[in-house]
């Protein structure tokens, strides 16, 4: 069955970078890609980016494109996303979810990770 | 401020018919194809609607979305008490190149 695992709960101060990993199994890695996403207190889902499981190609969201990176180990079947210079608001959930891609449809995002917490405070 | 625009609540009781309406504009649900999500606390998200009106497999029948014009709606018929959940509705934005979520409407069963 599909899987995502997400590494644990962060907590970091202002100005400091994150980095959350998704490990997934239970399909093949490159068929597909994986989106990043996060919901802050109180707050709704807000998408990140995606990155290809197969190339690597990225879209990431406009507001968010100067501090976010997403990288993939095809080895592993892992996906990355680092958030840098932190700031308060980004205290979030952040979720990871496989992402398949069709130019008519968009993203689906079919199969999501548990979320993990990342805690931006001084 | 979210692109798309969904009601903060709605609820019902066992066995009612709930239904959550998300109105955008043109440049999302006008002219790209609609998705819903449901959320419970502590939980991933799970996907409940894709391209409009198409359950996944092992999504109950009892939910049903829909779209007319820029808006979309998702019903859920004889309302269970496992229902009661954040249900969100999502769909790509033109001018973004990405999607954008309403801000998510909590049903209650009372």
């Amino acid at each position: 069955q599909v899987q995502l695992v997400q590494s644990g709960d962060e907590v970091k101060k202002p100005g400091a970078s994150v980095k959350v990993s998704c490990k997934t199994s239970g399909y093949t890695f490159t068929s597909y890609g994986v989106s990043w996403l996060r919901q802050a207190p109180g707050q709704g889902l807000e998408w990140l980016g995606w990155i290809s499981g197969y190339s690597g190609d990225t879209n990431y969201a406009q507001r968010l494109q100067d501090r976010v990176t997403m990288t993939t180990d095809t080895a592993t079947s892992t996906a990355f996303m680092e958030l840098r210079s932190l700031k308060s608001d980004d205290t979030a959930v952040y979720y990871c979810a496989r992402a398949g891609y069709d130019v008519l449809t968009g993203y689906t995002f079919d199969f999501w990770g548990p979320g993990s917490l990342v805690t931006v405070s001084s | 401020q979210s692109m798309l625009t969904q009601p903060p609540s709605a609820s019902g009781t066992p066995g009612q018919r709930v239904t959550i309406s998300c109105s955008g504009s043109s440049s999302n649900i006008g002219g790209n194809y609609v998705f819903w999500y449901q959320h419970l606390p502590g939980t991933a998200p799970k996907l409940l609607i894709h391209t409009n009106n198409k359950r996944p497999s092992g999504v109950p029948d009892r939910f049903s979305g829909s779209k007319s014009g820029t808006s979309a709606s998702l019903s859920i018929n004889g309302l269970r008490s496992e229902d009661e959940a954040s249900y969100y509705c999502a769909a790509w934005e033109d001018s973004l190149r990405g999607p954008v979520f309403g801000g998510g409407t909590k049903v209650t069963v009372l």
